[in-house]
C-alpha cells in the first residue's frame, strides 16, 4: 500500500517560531510537494521538488522554505511563523515525466499559529 | 492562465440524482485533468482522470466529460449516494506539477 506520511496531525505554535513540517514516501517517487488548503481557496501549490536537494517555487512560496536531502523526504520549513500560515498542509509525491499521473497526498498537518 | 476555475462552490443532491461539477481552464499546455476526492479529516485521493484526446471517460458512477475546443471539462455523478458526500476538486497537470480548482463541497441527502 503506497504511503506519503506526515510526522504531525495536529501541531500548535506560537508566533515567530521556526516550524518544521515533515513528509516521507515510501514509493521512490521523484517529485514531492508541499500544498497549503484554506476553505475556498482549495490547494495551492507552495513548493516543490523534482529531485534531490531541487527546489521550486509554487504560487505561494512567502514565507516558507522547503528541504529535500534525501529522495523519500521532504521537509518545509516555516521561518517565523504567523497567524496567516494557520492553515491544513498537504504533502504529496508523484513519479515524474508521463508517468505523473497522480499525487499521492498524505492526511495533513493542522497547523495552528497563535 | 495557470488556473482551473471550479463550480459550484457547493452542491445538494437528493440520493439517487446525478452531481454536475463543472471545471474550465486557459492554459492549452495542460495535458492531463484529474479529478480527487476528499473525504473529512482526509487528504485527496485520486478518483477519475482523463487525456485531452478523449471527449470521455467514465468508471462506475463516475463520467468526466472533455470538451477541448471549450477548455472546459466535467464530473458527473450517476446515482450519487450519501457516502458520495465529500469535496471533489478538479486539477490540471502542467510540467512538474498539479494545478487545483477551489473544490466543491457535495451533499448527498437521503
Amino acid at each position: 500500500d503506497v504511503k506519503v506520511t506526515q510526522s504531525s496531525r495536529y501541531l500548535v505554535k506560537r508566533t515567530g517560531e521556526k516550524v518544521f513540517l515533515e513528509c516521507v514516501q515510501d514509493m521512490d517517487h521523484e517529485n514531492m510537494f508541499w500544498y497549503r488548503q484554506d476553505p475556498g481557496l482549495g490547494l495551492r501549490l507552495i513548493y516543490f521538488s523534482y529531485d534531490v536537494k531541487m527546489k521550486e517555487k509554487g504560487d505561494i512560496p512567502e514565507g516558507y522554505s522547503v528541504s529535500r536531502e534525501k529522495k523519500e523526504r521532504f521537509s518545509l520549513i516555516l521561518e517565523s511563523a504567523s497567524t496567516n500560515q494557520t492553515s491544513m498542509y498537504l504533502c504529496a509525491s508523484s513519479l515524474s515525466g508521463d508517468m505523473n499521473t497522480e499525487a499521492f497526498f498524505g492526511q495533513g498537518t493542522r497547523l495552528t499559529v497563535v | 492562465q495557470q488556473q482551473v476555475k471550479q463550480s459550484p462552490q457547493s452542491l445538494i443532491v437528493q440520493k439517487g440524482g446525478i452531481s454536475i461539477i463543472n471545471c474550465a481552464y486557459e492554459n492549452t499546455a495542460f495535458d492531463y485533468f484529474p479529478w480527487y476526492q476528499q473525504f473529512p479529516g482526509k487528504g485527496p485521493a485520486l478518483l477519475i482522470a482523463i487525456r485531452p484526446d478523449v471527449s470521455e471517460k467514465k468508471e462506475g458512477r463516475f463520467t468526466i466529460s472533455f470538451n477541448k475546443s471549450a477548455k472546459q471539462f466535467s464530473l458527473h455523478i450517476m446515482d450519487s449516494q450519501p457516502g458520495d458526500s465529500a469535496t471533489y476538486f478538479c486539477a490540471a497537470r502542467t510540467s512538474f506539477s498539479f494545478i487545483f480548482g477551489k473544490g466543491t463541497r457535495l451533499l448527498v441527502k437521503p
